[in-house]
């Protein structure tokens, strides 16, 4: 079974720095998808950033960077300029893929972390 | 993105009461619906997946007679839980996701269920 670990319950950051939020996965599978989740305190799930395993790039969004470690099986986010805004609960995720390359199923979340923007 | 509603948003009943929430894709049509329970500042736990027409999967240690998944149409989803106790209070949401080639989930905004 996959496993999803974040070992940051919680962080914090001035506004306009840049913060660094670790995950780690545990699989044995080759084929699977890594995602970034934002929970702000509305708590409606947002997805920030999605990694495919089978690139080697590391995945950006805006503001947003991932950095993907295949082999140490590590996929850290990055936010750059932090906004007030961002302010959030972060979830890791992972969906592994079938050999077909089509979705097998379920996400697996990790346990979040709790990132507060202060002003 | 695509869109997913639930309905409703907070609801408080008394212990011993039948609870429905429903969740909809709004301009999308989802052929796997999943149901999440998510505790204070912890995870979400998913509870069962659901396909349209057929039974739903439970997750291990989650009661199916409990908690009733029903996916009747590609763009509904409900989620029953009977006999409610204190214990069920908890925010549960729902997600929904195209076929298989898509791997992104689209997320319902939540909803916080208080049983009294």
């Amino acid at each position: 079974a996959q496993t999803v670990t974040q070992s940051q319950p919680e962080m914090s950051v001035q506004e306009a720095e840049t913060v660094t939020l670790s995950c780690t996965y545990d699989t044995s599978e080759n084929n699977y998808y890594l995602f970034w989740y934002k929970q702000p305190p509305s708590r409606q799930m947002i997805l920030v950033i999605r990694q495919e395993a089978y690139k080697q790039q590391n995945a950006t969004e805006n503001r947003f960077s991932v950095n993907f470690q295949k082999a140490a099986k590590s996929f850290s986010l990055k936010i750059s300029d932090s906004q007030l805004g961002d302010t959030a609960m972060y979830f890791c995720a992972f969906r592994q893929l079938n050999a077909g390359g089509t979705s097998y199923g379920k996400l697996t979340f990790g346990q979040g972390t709790i990132l507060t923007v202060h002003p | 993105g695509a869109v997913v509603s639930q309905h409703p948003s907070w609801v408080i009943c008394k212990s011993g009461t039948s609870v429905k929430i429903e969740c909809r894709s709004l301009d999308f049509q989802a052929t796997t619906m999943f149901w999440y329970r998510q505790f204070p500042k912890q995870s979400l736990m998913l509870m069962a997946t659901s396909n349209e027409g057929s039974k739903a999967t439970y997750e291990q240690g989650v009661e199916k007679d409990k908690f009733l998944i029903n996916h009747a149409s590609l763009t509904l989803s409900t989620l029953t839980v009977t006999s409610a106790h204190p214990e069920d209070s908890s925010f549960y949401i729902c997600s929904a996701r195209v076929g298989t080639l898509y791997n992104e989930q689209f997320f319902g905004p939540g909803t916080r269920l208080t049983v009294l």
